[in-house]
């Protein structure tokens, strides 16, 4: 499978607690992106990564959000104290950038995260 | 600021055309993207214009006009499988990031 991989699928935690999510993107791509998706919304940005660098954060994206994509290839997007207002579909997309390239993105399946 | 604005919800039936809009503003203009998205799947590619004009891909195609800030995509010969929702996205801003409006949830009937 040479997809966008996720995991886990789905995560259930009790308010407070942290999370951790990955994200193994297409070998080849070398830009990497942290969606968020509620439920009839669309993908909400949260963060991106070119190579290693991580090249913008969204303002809305409180301190509590952390992403990691330290060789650049799969990433971590860590949740700290979580919320209930948290809970929500977590999605990664990988592109290749290149001066022949539309970047379109390919996703993964997505995280599941519920507070309760 | 970074507006993306389509229809929330429309329904059709199968074996008809629909167009589905949307409207942007946004901070640059660097493309824009349609997805489709099935119920609990993860967004797949439709289409990506840059240019103004017509891009026809089998059933679908997709329109842009950036002085207007506009695009829809249509869909021809409507199959049950085309219900889902189509979310419209814009690349923009300093580093080039895809924004993604609400999505239009479209709900095709016998």
């Amino acid at each position: 499978d040479t997809g966008v991989s996720q995991d886990p699928r789905h995560k259930i935690t009790k308010r407070g607690q942290n999370v951790t999510f990955r994200c193994d993107p297409i070998s080849e791509h070398n830009r990497l992106y942290w969606y968020r998706q509620t439920l009839g919304q669309g993908p909400e940005f949260l963060t991106y990564f070119q190579n290693e660098a991580q090249l913008e954060k969204s303002r809305l994206l409180s301190n509590r959000f952390s992403a990691e994509r330290p060789k650049g290839s799969f990433s971590t997007l860590e949740i700290q104290r979580t919320e209930q207002g948290d809970s929500a579909m977590y999605l990664c997309a990988s592109s290749l950038v290149g001066p022949t390239t539309n970047e379109k993105l390919f996703f993964g399946s997505g995280t599941q995260l519920s507070v309760l | 600021g970074q507006n993306i604005d389509q229809p929330t919800e429309m329904t059709a039936t199968e074996g008809a055309i629909v167009q589905i809009n949307c409207t942007y503003q946004t901070s640059g203009f660097n493309g824009l993207f349609w997805y489709q998205q099935h119920a609990g799947e993860a967004p797949t590619f439709l289409s990506y214009n840059v240019l103004d004009g017509l891009e026809e891909k089998g059933r679908f195609s997709s329109f842009l006009s950036r002085s207007k800030g506009y695009s829809y995509l249509l869909l021809k010969e409507l199959q049950m499988k085309d219900s889902a929702s189509y979310l419209c996205a814009v690349f923009s801003g300093g580093y080039n990031k895809l924004i993604f409006g609400a999505g239009t949830r479209l709900a095709v009937h016998p």
